[in-house]
């Protein structure tokens, strides 16, 4: 199974945009890379996904680089709101199956 | 609504019991799955299902059992042969089909304490 990589924190000022990166090496070609968050004591959610090309929701963007090898979750405008814990994990969309959370990165946003 | 309903909430158990959690969704998902969360850590994978009647081991399968006689229920059974039960238990589900994507819907959890 493909494991992701991912900073253990990072800091944030409010209404900055944040970066969160997330290295998939071992990625393969029919992998989707979905991006959740997950709040103390509460069940993650989702946030975004993507296969190839750039994606954007209400929440935030996903992009993805050109050989598909790391992806980083951008938040345009940081609030305190989004401190949580972000995981970024890889899909297979051929045999689904296992899906395997690493660590995460803890965001801390400072007002 | 749809969702994932997760019960009970908090649930306390002596030693050398047994116990069971419960796991619902009206999503229509082939596919749930039970993960397990310690104080500080990500979300380990016990077990998951991607059809009625069948399921498979993840990374910490030891001292749990599971069962998926139905398409909306995959409640899992905490085992006297766990040995550090107390954690956060988490219940998912998603679109099995190949060629989705399987987004992952979450219930709240259910925090189990062992005294």
């Amino acid at each position: 199974d493909a494991k992701t990589t991912q900073p253990n924190s990072m800091e944030s000022n409010e209404e900055e945009p944040v970066h969160l990166p997330c290295n998939h090496s071992t990625i393969s070609g029919t992998d989707y890379i979905h991006w959740y968050r997950q709040l103390p004591s509460q069940g993650p959610e989702y946030v975004i996904h993507g296969l190839t090309s750039n994606v954007n929701n209400r929440m935030a963007s996903l992009a993805i680089a050109e050989d598909r090898k790391s992806s980083t979750l951008i938040l345009h405008r940081a609030t305190l709101r989004d401190a949580a814990v972000y995981y970024c994990i890889l899909r297979d969309q051929v045999q689904g199956g296992k899906l395997i959370f690493g660590q995460g990165t803890e965001l801390s946003v400072k007002p | 609504d749809g969702g994932i309903t997760q019960s009970p909430k908090y649930l306390f158990r002596k030693e050398g019991q047994n116990v069971t959690l419960s796991c619902e969704q009206n999503l229509n998902h082939d596919a749930m799955y039970w993960y397990r969360q310690d104080p500080g850590q990500g979300l380990r994978l016990i077990y998951y299902s991607q059809i009625v009647n069948d399921f498979q081991k993840g990374d910490i399968a030891e001292g749990y059992s599971v069962s998926r006689e139905k398409k909306e229920s995959f409640p899992l059974t905490v085992t006297s042969a766990q040995k550090n039960p107390t954690a956060f238990y988490l219940c998912a589900s998603s679109t099995g089909v190949a060629g989705l994507s399987g987004v992952l819907t979450f219930g709240a959890g259910s925090r189990l304490t062992v005294l």
